[in-house]
């Protein structure tokens, strides 16, 4: 069973850096071919695709994000580590992790058993 | 950038069939997703590659593409469809991965 889940602080303060982990079972990074990925939800609004990290530590961003964003991995732990910079309203959202099922690198995969989120507000 | 454009809301009487469209201009290309989102839920995948039903979605879920348009299809909906319903999927170059504005399915 694959299950995965959020954490992190639930309020970040503006300018300051995000960093939430992601903390899964049931698959692995020793596998060839798996695959992570982190979207948002802003309150009341669309789903956002920010990045996905790759078995080999290929990373992909959203290119809207690309400056801001980095996705780390650590393999030993089953965890994925999101950090996002310069953090600013516009960035309060539910984030979301979930594994990445892909048959090709240019976009072709979709998401499937995503974690329950986690809200983060942008505050002072 | 790159868009993928949803109708804001779709209602339907039980038991009537539901459609939500999504438009892209790389849908001929790519694939399409579809994610069912009840209240306060995170998103599941209904939909995969275009038209496949993933294990545990019930069959009244279909789903199509043609041309520029991607069509989720409820058929005989039921409250319990109630939800908002986005999709998915990637421009012709992979770089920009976007989900639709989503679509409130109301059943009642």
């Amino acid at each position: 069973q694959i299950t995965l889940k959020e954490s992190g602080p639930t309020v970040v303060k503006p300018t300051h850096t995000l960093t939430l982990t992601c903390t899964f079972s049931g698959f692995s990074f020793t596998t060839a071919g798996v695959s992570v990925g982190w979207l948002r939800q802003p309150p009341g609004k669309a789903l956002e695709w920010l990045g996905v990290i790759y078995w080999d530590d290929e990373k992909q961003y959203s290119p809207s994000l690309k400056s801001r964003l980095a996705i780390t991995k650590d393999t030993s732990k089953n965890q994925v580590v999101l950090s996002l910079t310069n953090m600013g309203p516009v960035d309060t959202g539910t984030y979301y992790c979930a594994p990445y099922y892909y048959y090709d690198t240019y976009g072709g995969g979709y998401f499937d058993s995503w974690g329950q989120g986690t809200l983060v507000t942008v505050s002072s | 950038s790159y868009e993928l454009t949803q109708p804001p809301s779709v209602s339907v009487s039980p038991g009537q069939t539901a459609r939500i469209t999504c438009s892209g201009d790389a849908l001929p290309k790519k694939y399409a997703y579809w994610y069912q989102q009840k209240s306060g839920q995170a998103p599941v995948l209904v939909i995969y590659e275009d038209t496949k039903r993933p294990s545990g979605i019930p069959e009244r879920f279909s789903a199509s593409t043609s041309g520029t348009v991607a069509t989720l299809s409820i058929s005989g909906a039921q409250v319990e469809d109630e939800a908002d319903y986005y999709c998915y999927s990637t421009d012709s170059s992979g770089n920009h991965r976007v989900f639709g504005g989503g679509t409130k399915l109301t059943v009642l």
